[in-house]
């Protein structure tokens, strides 16, 4: 079946670095993807958005980028603090064929280390 | 309320046991979703609930697991004579509807912590 999934399961970064987390989908049909924060302990937490008419969104210190071509998305943080760490999970909205509703689906997530 | 909300946050119950988790969803949301996240794990889709379709069963991974929705208000995830890879995170989620928009954020609640002894 279609999934998503993630490149590196860890990621380890010095504080103040950049940061890039890579997810590949596989479901050509996925119209909508986003990027989940999780801490420890919690639910996971909206971080940014993309549509697939769009290849790159930025908020702040975040920027996905859509790579359609290759079904790669990246979530980017700059200047990476202590407070980002945690996994985090990209997800893709997609409706199957025939069906009439949108179901979300997740990646395995990445966990994000940042040292001070 | 302000967030999506479930009860009970921690639960540990005996093998054999049923347990039922509710979620409150925000207020005006009618799309409805429970995961299951295992330890260490990604989020395993349950089921779905759009306003009155019928609900998206396919991820139930058995007939011990059900779901209810009153309207488009709460969500009871029930799991029958419990087993212990039952015990997860239950997590629920709702969003204003199923069509996908930067203005139609999926919110997730805390979760419901399942033990299963």
């Amino acid at each position: 079946g279609e999934s998503v999934g993630l490149h590196l399961p860890t990621l380890s970064v010095q504080e103040g670095d950049n940061s890039i987390i890579n997810c590949a989908y596989s479901n050509s049909a996925s119209d909508y993807f986003i990027w989940y924060k999780q801490e420890s302990g919690k639910g996971p937490q909206f971080i940014i958005d993309i549509r697939s008419n769009m290849d790159k969104r930025q908020g702040q210190r975040v920027t996905v980028l859509l790579n359609k071509t290759v079904k790669h998305l990246s979530l980017q943080i700059a200047a990476t603090q202590p407070g980002d760490s945690a996994v985090y999970f990209c997800a893709e909205n997609s409706r199957p064929r025939g069906g009439s509703n949108y179901k979300l689906t997740f990646g395995k997530g990445t966990l994000l280390t940042v040292n001070p | 309320g302000a967030g999506v909300s479930q009860s009970p946050s921690n639960k540990v119950t005996e093998k054999g046991k049923d347990v039922e988790l509710r979620c409150d969803p925000i207020s005006g949301h009618t799309a409805l979703y429970w995961y299951r996240q295992r330890l260490g794990q990604g989020l395993e889709f349950l089921i779905y609930f759009q306003g009155n379709s019928a609900p998206d069963k396919s991820g139930l991974p058995s007939d011990r697991f059900s779901a209810e929705r009153t309207g488009e208000s709460v969500s009871t995830l029930t799991i029958q004579r419990t087993q212990q890879e039952d015990s997860a995170v239950y997590l629920c989620a709702s969003s204003r509807s199923s069509f996908p928009s930067s203005g139609n954020t999926i919110y997730f609640g805390e979760g419901s912590w399942l033990t299963v002894v």
